[in-house]
């Protein structure tokens, strides 16, 4: 069975910090994982797709990397702003059962002025 | 624009009232998803359909029913709300077969059981 988990639940920041965001799973047998956005009361905005081949995957201020054999990721935000400021989830989509995504529970990232 | 559209986005029923959330997508996917979500907490998946192939997932209730009349429609039907049922609701969709894998989301629809 696919377990993500996502520390720390959540994290408070001052503008301009740097920051990490962690994703793990267990399973090492994936075909992708993605980061998302979610603002409160809204659904899942698409970060970053980084596929089973790729070590990491860059989008303006957003770059996520991928360690398959650690069962790690991570998403660091350069020069976090108080817009960065919403709950940023991890899914992984298994190489086989290959239709069914395992999400995180979340970071709730909290960027203050 | 919107790829993946729910509606309504809020809902409120009674309990034990029927309600249908439907989901529709101009992505031409062969995938698509119904999710619950609960606060603080990773969306949950009901079920899913690849084309008209309808997957089931062992710990949804049988309160929960879905259709999907064609590719680009889904309805999610819960027969009997109850309080627990209060969530939000989140259809998704992505491409069947081994191509990039992406999912998109849509907006959700907010379910309020009184």
């Amino acid at each position: 069975k696919q377990e993500v988990t996502q520390i720390p639940a959540a994290l408070s920041v001052p503008e301009g910090e740097n920051l990490v965001l962690n994703c793990s799973f267990t399973d090492s047998a994936i075909y992708n994982l993605q980061w998302f956005r979610q603002d409160p009361g809204k659904g899942l905005t698409s970060l970053l797709l980084i596929q089973s081949s790729q070590r990491e995957q860059t989008s303006g201020r957003l770059n996520a990397s991928l360690d398959k054999s650690s069962g790690r990721s991570t998403l660091y935000i350069a020069a976090s702003q108080p817009g960065d400021s919403a709950t940023y989830l991890c899914a992984v989509r298994r190489s086989y059962n290959f239709n069914k995504f395992y999400f995180g529970s979340g970071t709730k990232l909290n960027v203050k002025p | 624009d919107a790829m993946v559209i729910q509606n309504p986005r809020y809902q409120v029923t009674q309990f034990g009232k029927p309600v249908t959330l439907s989901c529709s997508q101009t992505l031409n996917h062969n995938v698509m998803y119904w999710y619950q979500q609960k606060s603080s907490q990773a969306p949950k998946l009901l079920f899913h359909y690849y084309d008209k192939d309808f997957n089931n997932e062992a710990d949804t209730p049988d309160n929960f029913q879905s259709r999907r009349p064609n590719t680009s429609f889904c309805f999610l039907d819960i027969r009997s709300p109850g309080l627990g049922d209060a969530a939000m609701y989140l259809c998704a969709t992505s491409r069947g077969g081994r191509g990039t894998g992406e999912l998109f989301f849509g907006e959700g629809s907010r379910l309020t059981v009184l």
